[in-house]
């Protein structure tokens, strides 16, 4: 089946550095990719909707500058927290949709920020 | 746009007991919905989709275009089934966004 590979599963980092957090569709070309973003005990809040080869789609309230999203390949994309501080701490999970019309989720990367 | 509204934020029951999800969707056409599930520290999951009529887990999923639901069913819990589930509609073009709603959390107890 459709698998997805996010790395890495956990990051702690200083607060003012940038962290890359990595989503790959493993055995399936995924044209379109999902950020989602996932609070304690919520429901996964979705960021942006990656594109391959353009620039990626972002949700209302969601900075741009702060998160950059790149979708260089079908198999790859990425996502940057940069200048990161601490209310950024949160759990980030990629999705990629599949040929199959449904979505395959990445492991999540919970990232803290100190 | 497709949506779907999950009204109960928390269900909890016993071990044993029937349980029933809800999932209600808004959007006319020939719907496809989905089912996901998160079990607690793990990654979300397809559950079962309307489409194949499967019974994943023993949970079942009608679709009821009069009511326009999709309630999610299983007629005895099991404690492993604690977890948070969503309810989603399907990617119908390459551009089309995945928008969860706010899940259901099911708890079931001893």
């Amino acid at each position: 089946g459709a698998v997805v590979s996010q790395h890495p599963s956990w990051v702690i980092c200083k607060s003012g550095t940038s962290v890359k957090i990595e989503c790959r569709s493993l055995d399936f070309q995924a044209t379109t990719m999902f950020w989602y973003r996932q609070f304690p005990k919520q429901s996964l809040m979705l960021m942006a909707t990656s594109n391959e080869g353009s620039k990626a789609t972002y949700e209302q309230g969601v900075e741009k500058d702060k998160f950059l999203i790149n979708h260089a390949s079908l198999t790859l994309s990425t996502l940057t927290v940069t200048s990161a501080h601490p209310e950024d701490s949160s759990f980030y999970i990629c999705s990629a949709a599949g040929a199959d019309y449904g979505y395959t989720f990445g492991s999540g990367t919970r990232l803290t920020v100190v | 746009a497709q949506r779907v509204t999950q009204p109960e934020k928390l269900l909890s029951v016993f071990k044993g007991a029937p349980v029933e999800l809800k999932c209600n969707y808004s959007y006319s056409g020939s719907p496809e919905l989905f089912w996901y599930v998160q079990y607690s520290r793990q990654r979300l999951q397809l559950l079962l989709r309307h489409i194949s009529r499967e019974s994943i887990k023993g949970f079942t999923a009608d679709l009821n275009k009069g009511e326009t639901s999709f309630h999610l069913k299983k007629p005895f819990a099991q404690e492993e089934d604690s977890a948070m589930y969503y309810c989603a509609p399907p990617r119908t073009g390459g551009y089309n966004k995945l928008i969860f709603g706010a899940g259901t959390r099911l708890a079931v107890h001893p």
